[in-house]
């Protein structure tokens, strides 16, 4: 069963400060990962999407990375602003393409 | 195209009571989701649509809760006999058969059970 650990829960950084955001899973035979953002009380924005047969994607200020043999992604921020406040999930799927989602990393940007 | 759309927003509801929560996908995308989040956690997967055939369900997804999708269109998520447990907020996503197969979520649904 696949399971997805983002660390660290919690993270607050001073504006400008690029920042590594960490996403594993216990399971490498995933089909896709897929990076999302989630404002409090709202639905759920994609950022970025890595196919297994990808290594990274990049999007603006936003890199993601994935590495299946060690079942780990990272998503790099730089130079971060206030607006990037908010909640970063990851998820990965498999054969049914269903999603198994983290429990998110809460970041907060102060300016 | 608007996205994924989700009605109601929010829901208020009494303990017992049945509520019915709808979700219109992208227009193209053939594959319809249902998610679950509670307060402090990731998304829990509940079911899923390829067209009009229900193609996997949960364990989460007790006898009480019922999906469809008429038409292969719009879909509807119904939870009878609602119970405290249930408060939560109620996401809808939608992908199509491609080779991404990336997922686009709507606003959710805020359930709150009395």
């Amino acid at each position: 069963k696949q399971e997805v650990t983002q660390i660290p829960a919690a993270l607050s950084v001073p504006e400008g400060e690029n920042l590594v955001l960490n996403c594993s899973f216990t399971d490498s035979a995933i089909y896709n990962l897929q990076w999302f953002r989630q404002d409090p009380g709202k639905g759920l924005t994609s950022l970025l999407l890595i196919q297994s047969s990808q290594r990274e994607q990049t999007s603006g200020r936003l890199n993601a990375s994935l590495d299946k043999s060690s079942g780990r992604s990272t998503l790099y921020i730089a130079a971060s602003q206030p607006g990037d406040s908010a909640t970063y999930l990851c998820a990965t799927s498999s054969g049914t393409y269903k999603y198994i989602f983290g429990t998110g990393t809460r970041l907060k940007v102060l300016a | 195209d608007t996205g994924v759309s989700q009605d109601p927003r929010h829901k208020i509801t009494k303990r017992g009571q049945n509520v019915t929560f709808r979700c219109d996908p992208i227009s193209e995308h053939n594959r319809l989701y249902w998610y679950r989040q509670t307060l402090g956690q990731g998304p829990e997967f509940l079911t899923y649509f390829q067209n009009e055939a229900q193609l996997e369900k949960s364990r989460l997804l007790s006898d009480r809760f019922s999906a469809e999708r008429p038409k292969g269109s719009f879909s509807t998520l119904e939870i009878q006999r609602t119970e405290q447990g249930d408060s939560a907020m109620y996401l809808c996503a939608s992908s199509s058969s491609g080779t991404r197969y990336e997922q686009y979520f709507g606003p959710g649904t805020r359930l709150t059970v009395t």
